[in-house]
């Protein structure tokens, strides 16, 4: 059974960094085809695609966000972390992590997901 | 990045009613087509991938059609769990850029 858990602070202020985990079981980031991403979603908005790193250390970013993300993995402990720089109001949110198969199509998609935790910026 | 485009953004339907629920995307991404249904507080499901593939445990009365740049979601009888956020979401290239969403309400 595959979970996943994000963890980190509930607050933080503007021109912090932001740093969260996600602690996975049930798989590992080591198998082909397997990735972590991290999505986010402001209240009552839409989902937003931030960063995702594959089981090859492959990483891939949001352009709109590529300078302040940085998304990095520790197999050993089965954790994904993501680092969010520069952190501003806006990006108040819940942020999600998922984990994410390549189908026998070629093509991914996030099939589990944790829980989310909820980011608020604020001074 | 490939904008995806969702619509209605909202929508009332009765129990029992066939709904469908359009995305299109900015360029061609193939069949590279998810969607995922939300229901408030929780994390986003999976629901279909590869535009018509029904995830596993997901009920039959979901289905998924179109290629290219035009993809459907249809509900053949509403049911009262069914009433939920839906987003399509694209696999082809990243960023895997989701759609606005839509809400779907009890009428």
């Amino acid at each position: 059974q595959i979970t996943l858990k994000e963890s980190g602070p509930t607050l933080v202020k503007p021109t912090q960094t932001l740093t969260l985990t996600c602690t996975f079981s049930g798989f590992s980031l080591t198998t082909s085809g397997v990735g972590v991403g991290w999505i986010r979603q402001p209240p009552g908005k839409a989902l937003e695609w931030l960063a995702l790193i594959y089981w090859d250390g492959d990483k891939r970013y949001s352009p709109s966000l590529k300078s302040r993300l940085t998304i990095a993995k520790d197999t050993s402990k089965n954790q994904v972390v993501l680092r969010m720089t520069n952190m501003d109001p806006v990006d108040t949110g819940t942020y999600y992590c998922a984990h994410s198969r390549t189908t026998v199509f070629g093509d991914d998609a996030f099939d589990i997901w944790g829980q989310g935790t909820m980011v608020t910026v604020s001074s | 990045d490939i904008q995806m485009t969702q619509s209605p953004s909202s929508l009332s339907a009765s129990v029992g009613d066939r709904v469908t629920i359009t995305c299109r995307a900015s360029q061609r991404i193939s069949s590279y087509l998810n969607w995922y249904q939300q229901k408030p507080g929780k994390a986003p499901k999976l629901l279909i991938y590869a535009a018509s593939s029904l995830q596993s445990g997901v009920p039959s009365r979901f289905s998924g059609s179109g290629s290219g740049t035009d993809f459907t979601l249809t509900i053949s009888s509403l049911q009262p769990e069914d009433f939920a956020a839906y987003y399509c979401q694209q696999s082809y290239s990243t960023p895997h850029t989701f759609g606005q969403g839509t809400k779907l309400e009890i009428k």
